[in-house]
């Protein structure tokens, strides 16, 4: 399964809303991961099952979606939140991922 | 809290073998849990590479499977990937990261889903 990310980069105010897109070559129900990664680290888990956060995520990280279209949205942004976000899907084996969103700072 | 650890030879010629490892600490590998390695060329995107569940049973990548070795060491808590006949194409942050259970229709079975925490990755050049 194909996972295709929107924008490439996405440039956006501190404070203001961020949408990120996800879009999977077939249906993987709601089985889709997002990830924060910030440079030189690893990623982390932000959101599993499209909408779930994982432990210590912030409630401004809201996932939705599911089948083919899913969306990471962080409602006001932080300057800890600039970073690449990636989509992962483990629907279909193997999981793969997107190539990920750069949120930069506007 | 979990804490994985990834180190080997930052440089390996191309057509040996890469041969990987993993420090685990914080919980034990044997208790439960799936345990993979995870890839990032540069500038590109993640590639699941295989992993195994704590029972030995082994999880690999169709497109890397026939050069993809991964093996666990519980005594020290560490588990290793060797990947062989490597490429300038396997030059890469390698990661290992813990996976979290998910039933896979397609395979009939439960194998890694996603994946978390991961440990701080290593970089592998593949180069002569």
């Amino acid at each position: 399964i194909v996972t295709t990310q929107s924008p490439a980069t996405l440039s956006v105010s501190p404070g203001e809303r961020a949408t990120l897109s996800c879009r999977a070559s077939q249906s993987v129900s709601s089985n889709l991961a997002w990830y924060q990664q910030k440079p030189g680290q690893a990623p982390r888990l932000v959101i599993f099952g499209a909408s779930t956060r994982a432990t210590g995520i912030p409630a401004r990280f809201s996932g939705s979606g599911s089948g083919t279209e899913f969306t990471l949205t962080i409602s006001s942004l932080q300057s800890e939140d600039f970073a690449v976000y990636f989509c992962q899907q483990y629907n279909n084996w193997p999981p793969t991922f997107g190539q990920g969103t750069k949120l930069e700072i506007k | 809290q979990v804490q994985l650890q990834a180190s080997g030879p930052g440089l390996v010629k191309p057509s040996e073998t890469l041969s990987l490892t993993c420090a685990v600490s914080g919980y034990s590998i044997s208790n439960g849990y799936y345990w993979g390695w995870i890839r990032q060329p540069p500038g590109k995107g993640l590639e699941y590479i295989g992993g195994f569940y704590h029972t030995g049973i082994t999880y690999y990548n169709p497109s890397l499977k026939s050069r993809v070795t991964v093996s666990v060491d519980t005594s020290k808590n560490q588990f290793s990937l060797k990947l062989n006949s490597v490429t300038a194409a396997d030059t890469a942050v390698y990661y290992c990261a813990r996976g979290l259970g998910h039933y896979y229709y397609d395979t009939s079975d439960y194998r890694m889903g996603y994946f978390d925490p991961w440990g701080q990755g290593t970089r592998v050049t593949v180069s002569s």
